[in-house]
């Protein structure tokens, strides 16, 4: 069991919005930022969303994110094909001192 | 540009130990923690904890210790995990990754993966 809780799926058709939800606690998301990674298939992971909401350069502004409280959320508008991928989102544990994920989420382009 | 290359894909037999490189290039070594994270396959992340690669101060995640050890070599810009006493379900693709801004989880870049396989 991840500290971090994920949906293990999503799905959507292209060009509609998919949401991802990250569920937390005080000594996580409560008092840390939250950062999104993306996994396609065989490879590494590769950072998305850092800093709740903040997009590195390259990543196209069809991906935002966001925290309210214990909880964070990753959206994905436009759908795109490529965009079929596991999702992970992770916090520093100040509790456990230590690096917590989510359990992943499997996203699914119809 | 800033990059992570791992050591190749290691088979062990179960008892054994395992030594993963990670060399960087790109940026000053010494001023990123360097994290590593493993994931069994089919299954997600687990973080197994960072060095400082400036002082060789680590912390493990509490999973890990006594078992994990992570070093570093500044005069080649290399870090290391070592894994002993290796079992079957030790088997993972294990990736190291650079910390962007201490404590923040910010991971970028990541290895592109060792796979460690534990088999008799």
């Amino acid at each position: 069991q991840s500290v971090l809780t994920q949906p293990p799926s999503a799905s959507g058709t292209p060009g509609q919005r998919v949401t991802i939800s990250c569920s937390g606690s005080s000594s996580n998301i409560g008092s840390n930022t939250v950062n999104w990674y993306q996994q396609l298939p065989g490879t590494a992971p590769k950072l998305l969303i850092y800093s709740n909401n903040q997009r590195p350069s390259g990543v196209p502004d069809r991906f935002s994110g966001s925290k309210s409280g214990t909880s964070a959320s990753l959206a994905i508008s436009g759908l795109q094909s490529e965009d079929e991928a596991d999702y992970y989102c992770a916090a520093w544990d100040d509790s456990l001192n230590a690096v917590v994920f989510g359990g992943g989420t499997k996203l699914t382009v119809l | 540009q800033v990059q992570l290359v791992q050591s190749g894909a290691e088979v062990k037999k179960p008892g054994a130990s395992v030594k993963v490189s990670c060399k960087a290039s790109g940026y000053t070594f010494t001023g990123y923690y360097m994290h590593w994270v493993r994931q069994a396959p089919g299954q997600g992340l687990e973080w197994m904890g960072w060095i400082n690669p400036n002082s060789g101060g680590t912390n493990y995640a509490q999973k890990f210790q006594g078992w994990v050890t992570m070093t570093r070599d500044t005069s080649i810009s290399t870090a290391y995990m070592e894994l002993s006493r290796l079992r079957s379900d030790d088997t993972a693709v294990y990736y190291c990754a650079r910390e962007v801004v201490a404590a923040t989880t910010r991971f970028d870049p990541w290895g592109q993966g060792t796979l460690v396989t534990v088999s008799s």
